[in-house]
């Protein structure tokens, strides 16, 4: 079966550090999207792509964070300078459609620690 | 506020038991409705959709109640391999940005 890698499994970092958690969704997928997940809390949105460009965000993703499909397989995640609070689990997905009935696929998750 | 809420557990069951988890959420515009299970330290996997009249897969039956904003989860015959963090997700808007419960923690015990 098909599926997203993500790519490290883990990160560390040191604070006001710029990393960047790499992503190949499914190959037949449209949609692409980054949730977040903080050690025991919820898992959260943080940004959906569609067409080489961001079709939501949530307020979690502000200008420290960017996106960007830089070639026809790779989906990235940015966050420029990093913070304390950046640590938690990546989780990249994907999906065939953007309708909310097109299930998502999620990859294993990078976990960024920042020191 | 859009938020989905639900018991953390954890739930504690014999193998072969029957277990069931509910889930509350509080924007009435929702549109559609996911149980997620995710393993310790792994990414979340759709387990089930949640339809308006309910639907069954083998042992798993989910049920939506949209008056009363509450969706719940039955597993039948619990396995060892059923323990796991259950996660309830509601989708508000068209798109794909899903809302995350906070999980119910199953544990089946031989």
């Amino acid at each position: 079966e098909p599926e997203v890698t993500q790519t490290p499994s883990h990160q560390v970092t040191q604070m006001g550090q710029e990393v960047i958690l790499r992503c190949v969704p499914i190959s037949n997928h449209l949609y692409f999207y980054w949730y977040r997940q903080i050690l025991g809390q919820k898992v959260e949105f943080l940004v959906s792509f569609y067409n080489n460009e961001i079709s939501e965000k949530s307020e979690i993703f502000d200008d420290q964070f960017s996106v960007e499909r830089p070639d026809g397989s790779n989906f990235t995640l940015k966050i420029r300078s990093t913070k304390l609070e950046d640590s938690a689990m990546y989780f990249c997905a994907s999906s065939q459609q953007g309708g909310h009935n097109s299930p998502l696929h999620f990859g294993n998750g990078t976990r960024l620690t920042v020191t | 506020r859009k938020e989905v809420e639900q018991d953390p557990g954890p739930f504690n069951v014999p193998e072969g038991a029957t277990v069931a988890f509910n889930c509350t959420y509080s924007n009435s515009a929702s549109q559609s409705f996911f149980w997620y299970r995710q393993d310790c330290r792994k990414e979340p996997k759709l387990l089930m959709s949640v339809y308006s009249s309910g639907n069954e897969d083998g042992r798993f039956t989910a049920q939506l109640n949209r008056a009363s904003q509450y969706i719940s989860l039955l597993i039948r015959d619990s396995k060892l391999s059923d323990s796991a963090t259950y996660l309830c997700v509601v989708n508000y808007n068209a798109g794909n940005m899903l809302t995350f419960g906070g999980g119910t923690r199953l544990m089946v015990k031989p």
